[in-house]
Order: C-alpha cells, then structure tokens, then sequence
C-alpha cells in the first residue's frame, strides 16, 4: 500500500512554461515533505521542503503548495528550463523519528 | 565539506553470493538511512542508523542487513543474492534536526545474474 503516490509516471512541458508536478499521501500524520530531483546515475538532489504549519514555501523558480485536508502537494517550476529534465520524487514523514517515505517518481522531460 | 560517498560504484554478482555496500556520510552528520530503487518503485526504505544503532528499519526479508560504525560510516550486506535484487542502492546522510533533509550518495548500482 503506497503511502506517497506520484500519479503521473511521466509530464512534458514546454521550455518557459509552468511545470506542475503532482503528489498525494494517505497518512495523515505525515507532516513534513520534501521534493528531490535525480538526474541518470547521480543521487537525489533536495529540492525544497515545505512542513505542515505552512501551505506554500518559494525557493527561486521551485514552488511547493501543500493542501493539508486534500493530502495534496504540488511543486510548480517556473519558467521550466531543459536542465528541469530529471526524475522527481516527493518524500513524506511523521516525527523526525521516522523514515522518509518516498513517492514512485516523475519523469519530467522540458523541450527546448 | 563532502558529501556522501558509496563504494562500489558498480557490481556485478551471481544469485546465491552475498554483497556488502559501504557509505561514509557527510561529516558530522549521525543518521545514515539505506533506500533501495528499482525501475517503477521509487526509493524503498530499509533501514536508518543512528549512532550505531537501528532506529527504522523497512519490509525487507532478513537477507538484508547493515550496520553503523562508532565513525557513523555505514555498511549494508545481502546474502543470498536473487535476481531481483538488482538495483541501486542509495545512502542518505542527515543531520538529523527537526527538519533535516536527506543528503545523498551517488548509489552502488548492483545487477545480480
């Protein structure tokens, strides 16, 4: 049963237009995520992060929205740039105790 | 300051052997976490280490296992090896504040034959 889904395997987007990536959890007592991009044979780079006192957190082009009584998160780049072209996976957790929880990914593919 | 580092990069081993993957964190940092990826699956958790010790551990068999070192160095080994265990492998380092993010590894990419 996956807590964090990612329901778009795959997004092409325009280069300059918005990209909006989408992910949502069941667990309601996650209250913390962060978003990675990885690019092929290279490790998850962190994003941004957005917690649950918050339902918007801006970091340059990176955006994350959080709708706590959707179980909904969103990471919006804008304008999308071809170096945007990665995998990217949302993570979720409860206390810092616990693991992060990760979604299954999206591929996002930024034409020039 | 560096970051994570994995060793081997690249392995290639049979089913029936056994592997064991190494990751030094990023200094000072007291959490190691494993994560396991495959085509379709995402990062699966196995196992976070926190001052030598298993604090959360995934659902895998017990043919999965790690342990710290007292330097917060990192080990994990699979016996048995089955083809589907071919996969990267991802270590993630954290300093583990109340919202500290993971840092990681470049991963040790295995193919069981």
């Amino acid at each position: 049963d996956q807590q964090v889904k990612q329901n778009s395997p795959s997004l092409s987007v325009q280069e300059g237009r918005i990209s909006i990536l989408n992910c949502d959890y069941t667990n309601s007592m996650f209250d913390y995520f962060l978003w990675y991009k990885k690019y092929p044979a290279e490790g998850p780079t962190f994003l941004i992060s957005i917690s649950s006192i918050k339902d918007k957190n801006e970091d340059g082009r990176f955006t994350v929205f959080l709708n706590k009584s959707a179980k909904h998160l969103s990471l919006h780049i804008v304008p999308s740039q071809p170096g945007d072209s990665a995998v990217y996976f949302c993570a979720a957790r409860g206390s810092k105790r616990q693991n992060f929880v990760f979604g299954p990914g999206t591929r996002l593919s930024v034409l020039p | 300051k560096a970051g994570v580092t994995q060793t081997p990069r690249y392995l290639i081993k049979t089913r029936g052997q056994q592997v064991t993957l190494s990751c030094s964190p990023i200094s000072g940092h007291r959490s190691v976490s494993w994560y396991q990826q495959t085509p379709g699956q995402g990062l699966q958790f196995l196992f976070e280490y926190f001052s030598e010790t298993q604090r959360n551990k995934g659902n895998f068999p017990g043919r999965f296992s790690g342990r710290q070192f007292s330097n917060s160095r990192s080990e994990m080994n699979v016996s048995t090896l089955e083809l589907g265990d071919s996969a990267l492998y991802l270590c993630a380092s954290s300093p583990d504040t109340n919202t500290g993010e993971l840092f990681f590894g470049e991963g040790s990419r295995l193919t069981v034959l």
